[in-house]
C-alpha cells in the first residue's frame, strides 16, 4: 500500500519556468492538500480539495494553480516560478469532507529550488 | 478563521529532561479536532495523536502525554524523560467540522533538540 506518492522528489527550476508537481493517493480519500514548508513558517496551506471536483485556496495560493484530476490525483502547477517559491512541498490526503476528525497522510515531499 | 500558534520556535534539552511543547488555537466552531505530528530529521510527517473538542481528558501514551484545555484554547504536548530520538520538529494542527469543511491548518512547528 503506497499511501501518498509525490513526484518529483527534487527539482531545480530557473526563474520563469513552469512545472507541475504530481500527487496520487491510493487510500480512497476524499480530501487532498498541498502545503509548503519554509524554515520558521511551519506548514502553510496552498490549496486543498475537499472532494473530487472542488478546490479551494489556502493561506498562500498566489503563484500556484491546482487540478483535482480524479479522486486519486491532485496536481500543483507553478506557471512562472520565482525564487520565493523555493521550498519543500508536501501533498497530503485524508478521509475528510464530513470527517474532519481524520488524520492526514503525507507524501515524502518535493524539494524545489528556483534559481 | 482557524489559526494555530506554536510560540516556541526551538527548544533544546538534555536527555532525560521533561519538555512541554505549547500549542494555542483559535476557532469559532464548537466542534473541532486537534492533532500533533512529528517530523524527524528524515523529513516525513508522522501522525501522533488526535483530540476532539468534546473530550478534555488528558491522554498518556508511554513517555508522551497531551493536555487539552478548552478554557485556554491550548493543546500542549509533554515528553517525559526525553531521548535523543525525540529530536524532531513537532507540529500542532486544527480541523473544524462546520465552517471550513476539510481545511487542515498547521502551526509554525517547534524544533526540539535532545542532546545526549
Amino acid at each position: 500500500n503506497a499511501g501518498v506518492t509525490q513526484t518529483p522528489k527534487f527539482q531545480v527550476l530557473k526563474t520563469g519556468q513552469s512545472m507541475t508537481l504530481q500527487c496520487a493517493q491510493d487510500m480512497n480519500h476524499n480530501s487532498m492538500y498541498w502545503y509548503r514548508q519554509d524554515p520558521g513558517m511551519g506548514l502553510r496551506l496552498i490549496y486543498y480539495s475537499a472532494s473530487e471536483g472542488t478546490t479551494d485556496k489556502g493561506e498562500v495560493p498566489n503563484g500556484y494553480n491546482v487540478s483535482r484530476l480524479n479522486k486519486r490525483e491532485f496536481s500543483l502547477r507553478l506557471e512562472s516560478a520565482a525564487p520565493s517559491q523555493t521550498s519543500v512541498y508536501f501533498c497530503a490526503s485524508r478521509q475528510g469532507r464530513d470527517r474532519a476528525d481524520t488524520e492526514a497522510f503525507f507524501g515524502q515531499g518535493t524539494r524545489l529550488t528556483v534559481v | 478563521a482557524q489559526k494555530v500558534t506554536q510560540a516556541q520556535t526551538e527548544i533544546s534539552v538534555v536527555e532525560k529532561e521533561d519538555v512541554t511543547l505549547d500549542c494555542v488555537y483559535e476557532t469559532r466552531d464548537t466542534t473541532y479536532y486537534l492533532f500533533w505530528y512529528k517530523q524527524p530529521p528524515s523529513g516525513e510527517l508522522v501522525f501522533l495523536i488526535r483530540r476532539n473538542s468534546f473530550d478534555e481528558q488528558n491522554e498518556i501514551s508511554g513517555r508522551y502525554s497531551w493536555n487539552f484545555q478548552k478554557s485556554t484554547s491550548s493543546f500542549n504536548f509533554t515528553i517525559t524523560a526525553s531521548q535523543v530520538v525525540d529530536s524532531a520538529v513537532y507540529f500542532c494542527a486544527l480541523s473544524e467540522l462546520e465552517t471550513s469543511g476539510s481545511r487542515l491548518t498547521f502551526g509554525e512547528g517547534t524544533q526540539l533538540t535532545v542532546n545526549p
